[in-house]
């Protein structure tokens, strides 16, 4: 079955590391997005690409880095710089006119 | 001004009752729109596109007036499982090009 899966489900960071959420999807999407989302607040836009070795910035890319190697991933980094990283982080991909976006099962960061 | 804004309520109402939410947008050159429901905890899923003409699937309907730039998502008949969050979703289009903008969402709870 086509999806989005993402991983790990949970993850825990040292203050001052540098974390890999990994992201891939088999539905053959040009486009993938990351977004965070905080507790009682919306989606936020942290990166998104259009096509392979291709992404733009965000909303709130600070302390973000991705890439776009292969169609069918989209890693994001959470860098040290990025000061308050403890969030529910979600991937989607769709077509590029979409009809509504495929959503990974997310992954929830906590800074220890 | 956001681009996508909700009444974040919480929305309490018994089972079998009619609950209605709204959603204003900013941008006037907005092409699509969705909305979305997330469970606790979990990602996002698709519940329905709203069309100009307004739609309905099953129990519930959705409206776009694109005049006012406002949206509306009309719950009929409420069901406990109805309980979730409710995210208004818009798809401008442009330069905006595959990227939604989500709303923060309206807390709904339907009790017995």
């Amino acid at each position: 079955d086509g999806g989005i899966t993402q991983s790990p489900k949970y993850l825990f960071r040292k203050e001052g590391q540098n974390v890999t959420l990994s992201c891939e999807q088999n539905l053959n999407h040009d486009a993938m997005y990351w977004y965070r989302q905080d507790p009682g607040q919306g989606l936020r836009l942290i990166y998104y690409s259009q096509i392979v070795n291709d992404f733009q910035k965000g909303d709130i890319a600070e302390g973000y880095s991705v890439s776009r190697e292969k169609k069918e991933s989209f890693p994001l980094t959470v860098t040290s710089a990025q000061k308050n990283p403890t969030a529910f982080y979600l991937c989607a991909s769709s077509n590029p006119r979409p009809n509504g976006y495929t959503f990974g099962s997310g992954t929830r960061l906590t800074v220890v | 001004r956001k681009e996508v804004e909700q009444d974040p309520g919480p929305f309490n109402v018994p089972e079998g009752a009619t609950v209605a939410f709204n959603c204003t947008y900013s941008n006037s050159a907005s092409q699509s729109f969705f909305w979305y429901r997330q469970d606790c905890r979990k990602e996002p899923k698709l519940l329905m596109s709203v069309y100009s003409s307004g739609n309905e699937d099953g129990r519930f309907t959705a409206q776009l007036n694109r005049a006012s730039q406002y949206i509306s998502l009309l719950i009929r008949d409420s069901k406990l499982s109805d309980s979730a969050t409710y995210l208004c979703v818009v798809y401008a289009g442009g330069t905006s090009y595959g990227k939604l903008t989500f709303g923060q969402g309206t807390i709904l709870t339907v009790h017995p």
